[in-house]
């Protein structure tokens, strides 16, 4: 069965500090990955989605990115957090195929608080 | 932009009623509809996935419907417990990858 991890689980960074949240899938081959992130108050907004390695995108302008180094590692980093990142950081994997509508699954999260 | 909406946004019910969560969005041209439970502080479950073919899906106590045209999904919980008790969020897709999340609906199951 597949498995996804996110790690760490919680963070306390200051502001201006640097991010890195890893997220690794275990028992599948080629997954779609995406980064979500859940505000107080806000629903889930997705970040960022990659097909394939070195194929990611963005949803939308931030100060963070996003990196694939392997088939089934997703990292997302950040060079200087702003309060702003602070929030709920969800990684999802997909099965991959053609089209975009295969059901998503969610690793446990990493909560980050900027201070 | 689709918009997702979920009413209502908090539910308190009795142990062993049946319940209905409401999900509605905007652009009726969707790929599929997936409802989920997040328990505090935790990610997110898959509980059903509806192509935007299919009518219906059922997983044990639970029953999701999906009326395309008309912009709707409901959730149906049969004979709730506590252990039920949870945020349930829809979301679907529209086109690309994301998944538009509703702010979801608290559900309180007292004993």
């Amino acid at each position: 069965s597949q498995t996804i991890h996110q790690w760490p689980a919680t963070l306390v960074q200051p502001v201006g500090s640097p991010l890195s949240l890893e997220c690794t899938v275990e028992g599948t081959s080629n997954p779609n990955l995406y980064w979500y992130r859940q505000a107080a108050g806000r629903g889930l907004q997705l970040l960022f989605y990659s097909i394939g390695i070195d194929q990611i995108s963005s949803e939308v302008p931030q100060n963070l990115s996003a990196s694939r180094p392997q088939d089934r590692q997703f990292i997302l980093s950040s060079k200087k957090l702003l309060l702003s990142d602070s929030g709920f950081y969800l990684c999802a994997w997909s099965p991959r195929t053609g089209m975009s509508y295969n059901e998503q699954f969610f690793g446990p999260g990493t909560r980050l608080t900027v201070l | 932009k689709q918009e997702v909406t979920q009413i209502p946004a908090a539910l308190s019910v009795p142990e062993g009623e049946n319940l209905v969560l409401n999900c509605s969005f905007t652009d009726s041209a969707i790929y599929n509809l997936q409802w989920f439970r997040q328990d505090p502080g935790k990610g997110l479950t898959s509980l059903l996935l509806i192509q935007s073919s299919q009518r219906e899906q059922t997983s044990g106590r639970l029953n999701a419907s999906l009326d395309k045209s008309s912009g709707r999904s409901t959730l149906y919980i049969a004979a709730s417990q506590p252990g039920d008790s949870a945020t349930y969020l829809c979301a679907v897709t529209a086109s690309g990858y994301a998944l538009n999340f509703g702010k979801g609906t608290s559900l309180l199951v007292t004993p």
